[in-house]
This record gives structure tokens, sequence and C-alpha cells, in this order.
């Protein structure tokens, strides 16, 4: 089966670090996404990671063990901004174009003062 | 450079109609994907569309279906909506596989609700 988890709600503090975890089960991998999403809002692209180990972008880093089906993302010296949605989602093996993503259900990030 | 664009941004519609919603894809992209994302939900593979056919398909039954223009444009269409049909539907562009990291740019979404 197919099968993202990740914590529904988080509480941080600004300026603070904060992790968020993702563990997944899919009958292929082809790479894990990191995505924002504002309310009411489209997702943006945050990070992108296809071998095991931290990819780092600004505030922003991501780590992936494909061995363990896991994955995080680490957001460095919160800004109230980053108060958004974080969804988690794989790409399946592809053999053609695209590839769809399977998404997780999102982790409801609040930052406060 | 134009991103993804969808079309109309808010819709209403009761029980049983159909509706057709509208995705221009980022310049220079060729492949559509389609989502529906529930509130408080992440969101849902419809299908995916590449040189003007359904590639890839996710659970979602025959009432949904669509079709991709020679300009790579896209449109989802519903038939007989039910309540449930009710979300955020999500048009994302990318470009073709051949390349390793090809990354799915998604449009502002079209908000149905069904009454």
């Amino acid at each position: 089966g197919q099968n993202i988890d990740q914590p529904t709600e988080m509480t941080a503090t600004e300026g603070a670090i904060v992790q968020i975890n993702c563990t997944y089960q899919t009958s292929g991998f082809n790479g894990l996404f990191w995505y924002q999403q504002h309310a009411g809002e489209a997702p943006t692209f945050l990070s992108y990671n296809v071998l095991d180990g931290l990819e780092e972008k600004g505030r922003f880093s991501s780590f992936l063990s494909r061995s363990k089906g896991y994955s995080y993302l680490l957001l460095k010296e919160l800004q109230m901004k980053d108060s958004a949605s974080y969804l988690c989602a794989v790409r399946e093996r592809i053999y053609n174009q695209g590839g769809k993503l399977i998404f997780g259900q999102g982790t409801e990030l609040s930052v406060k003062p | 450079d134009a991103g993804v664009t969808q079309s109309p941004t808010h819709l209403i519609k009761t029980r049983g109609q159909q509706v057709t919603l509208r995705c221009s894809p980022k310049s220079g992209h060729d492949t559509v994907s389609w989502y529906q994302q529930a509130l408080g939900q992440g969101p849902q593979f419809i299908f995916q569309y590449y040189e003007e056919e359904e590639r890839q398909r996710g659970n979602f039954p025959d009432r949904f279906s669509g079709h991709q223009f020679p300009n790579y444009s896209s449109e989802l269409n519903v038939n007989a909506l039910l309540l449930g049909d009710s979300a955020l539907y999500l048009c994302a562009s990318s470009l073709a596989a051949g390349q390793a990291y090809n990354e799915q740019f998604f449009g502002p979404g079209t908000r149905l609700t069904v009454l």
C-alpha cells in the first residue's frame, strides 16, 4: 500500500529551530519533495531529495533515509511568515513522464512570537 | 515568465451538475497533473496528461475526466457532482521524464463548492 505519515500540527517559537518528520511506505520511490502551503494558496516547492543525506537550502534543510523510509524538514531561525502547512510528497518510480506525487496530510506549523 | 494559471478561481455548483476547470502550464512545460485537495488534507492525485494522453490515473471514478490540448493546456471535467467533490483543485505542470529532477509547479487552484 501507499502511506505517508507526518504530524498533524506543530508549534514553535520565532527564532527557534523546528524539525518536521515524514515516514513513507510506497510501492516505488523516485524522490521525495517538501512543499510549503499557506492557507488558500498553492503549494510552493521547498526541497527535493532522491539520494540519502542532507540537502541544505538557506534556512531550510531536508534529510532522507531511503532504507528507513524517513525524511525530515528542518527550519532554522523561524519567522512568523513560516506559519503554514508543510507537505511531504513521494514521487513514485516512473516509466513515462512526470510521475505522480503521493502527499501526506500536511503538518500545520504555527510560529509564536 | 507566467507560472501555472488556473480558471476559474472559485466556482459554486449544485449536486448533479457538471463542471470544467482549466489549466495553462508554466512556459516550456509539457506535462500536466491534476490533484484534489480537501480541507485539512494533502493533495490527492487525480490524473496526469502528456502528449494529449492520460498517462497515469489515481483512485478517482470515471466521473472525473480530462483533456490536454496541443498547446499543453488542460481541462478537468467532473460530471454528476456530489457534495464530496467540494475541494480545492490544483493543477501542476512539469517537464517530461528524461530529466532526473522534474519539479511539479502548482497553480493557484480552483475552489469548487458543491451545494
